[in-house]
């Protein structure tokens, strides 16, 4: 089973500033890595698949980058509705997959 | 617009069984693969198991197998989890996903509730 570690759980920041979520993988899962977005309450969002594509409507402020074992998520300037858990997936071992734990990006 | 929309959630005990459903609407449903995935309160997201586009394939999670029966009926738009000996750590809340070719999901259901205890 691949393992997704996410880091740090939490990351506490103003509005306005950058964001750098990890995920980092057990075993290689090239660029076969998703993030998604949930807030309290919703369901999750798909935001980047592939390592790096942004899915459609997400805002450019949003990028994914990495590949092989360690990947980030980055937010260019954080909007109040940014403020949610983010979670890593990888897709590597097609058709089974694994979540990396989350991290809360929370309002300092 | 595509929707998903969960039922058939509930308070069961351990041992007992569930079955929920899942309508889709606003999409060729025959033309996705579909899963489940979990969430157990105040916990992370967790795959449960997937189902190919005319119902021939269909992988779970170890700690579901031989358990949980996915199953989907093309003709209704619906996809379905059989959930038999059902144990406190299936408590969770269960979303239906549409699968994509890249292997995430780009739209999910709200979730039924499903509470596995005595």
């Amino acid at each position: 089973e691949i393992v997704l570690t996410q880091s740090p759980a939490t990351l506490s920041l103003s509005p306005g500033e950058r964001a750098t979520l990890s995920c980092r993988a057990s075993q290689s899962v090239s660029t076969y890595l998703a993030w998604y977005q949930q807030k309290p309450g919703q369901a999750p969002r798909l935001l980047i698949y592939d390592a790096s594509n942004r899915a459609t409507g997400i805002p450019a402020r949003f990028s994914g980058s990495g590949s092989g074992t360690d990947f980030t998520l980055t937010i260019s300037s954080l909007e109040p509705e940014d403020f949610a858990v983010y979670y890593c997936q990888q897709r590597s071992n097609w058709p089974l997959f694994t979540f990396g734990g989350g991290t809360k990006v929370e309002i300092k | 617009e595509v929707q998903l929309v969960e039922s058939g959630g509930g308070l069961v005990q351990p041992g007992g069984s569930l079955r929920l459903s899942c309508a889709a609407s606003g999409f060729t449903f025959s033309s996705y693969w579909m899963s489940w995935v979990r969430q157990a309160p105040g916990k992370g997201l967790e795959w449960v198991a997937n189902i190919k586009l005319e119902g021939s394939e269909k992988y779970y999670v170890d700690s579901v197998k031989g358990r949980f029966t996915i199953s989907r009926d093309n003709a209704k738009n619906s996809l379905y989890l059989q959930m038999n000996s059902l144990r406190a750590e299936d408590t969770a809340l269960y979303y239906c996903a549409r699968g994509l070719v890249r292997g995430c999901w780009d739209y999910w259901g709200q979730g039924t509730l499903v509470t596995v205890s005595s």
